[in-house]
């Protein structure tokens, strides 16, 4: 029963246009979503993140959308680039305790493959 | 000055015999974590430990055994290996259990025959 999922085992972009990932999770207890990036031979590393109570955050480049009701969250990549190209894993987690408490679910992951 | 770093990287070994992976993070992080990516490529959280306590422990086979000698070191002893068990497994680390962001080492890529 995998609680979190990304549908899309791949996607590819130009270079400069917009890369949109998706996650969709099942666990209403979950309260805050993390995106991962993982190169080749390395581990996942921290992306960015959301709480619950929001609905949109962004750093830079990097913008999640996340929609509760629909129980879907979205990574948007604007402008993307070559080096961009890696596997995106989206995560939640549940803070307010319970059985899932402190523990990060992941979804599969998603290879994005930005053209130059 | 890595992180979270991980020994060896690949392990190659044959049905039966028993492996040890080792782990260390030197962030000075209170929380440690094994994870192992199946073949579905799902990240799985197996354990957990907090100040060298196990505070997560999965429905894992208990031929797996983690022990964390002190809070910057855990590691993954394996007994008798079966095939399902080949996977590539990854250690994090957090400052603290509740703490939101997890950091991850390189893998070490596990292959049972």
């Amino acid at each position: 029963d995998q609680q979190v999922k990304q549908n899309s085992p791949s996607l590819s972009v130009q270079e400069g246009r917009i890369s949109i990932l998706n996650c969709d999770y099942t666990n209403s207890m979950f309260d805050y979503f993390l995106w991962y990036k993982k190169y080749p031979a390395e581990g996942p590393t921290f992306l960015i993140s959301i709480s619950s109570i929001k609905d949109k955050n962004e750093d830079g480049r990097f913008t999640v959308f996340l929609n509760k009701s629909a129980k879907h969250l979205s990574l948007h990549i604007v402008p993307s680039q070559p080096g961009d190209s890696a596997v995106y894993f989206c995560a939640a987690k549940r803070r307010a305790g319970g059985t899932s408490y402190g523990k990060l679910t992941f979804g599969q992951g998603t290879i994005l493959t930005v053209h130059p | 000055d890595t992180a979270v770093s991980q020994t060896p990287k690949y392990l190659v070994t044959q049905m039966g015999n028993d492996k040890s992976i080792k782990c260390e993070q030197n962030l000075g992080h209170d929380t440690m974590y094994w994870y192992k990516q199946d073949s579905k490529k799902f990240l799985k959280i197996m354990f957990s430990y907090n100040n060298k306590e196990l505070i997560i422990n999965e429905t894992v086979p208990n031929r797996f055994s983690p022990k964390s000698p002190d809070k910057a070191h855990l590691n993954l002893h394996i007994n008798s290996l079966e095939l399902g068990d080949s996977a590539v497994y990854f250690c994090a680390s957090s400052q603290q259990f509740d703490t939101d962001t997890q950091y991850f080492g390189p893998g070490t890529r596990l292959t049972v025959l």
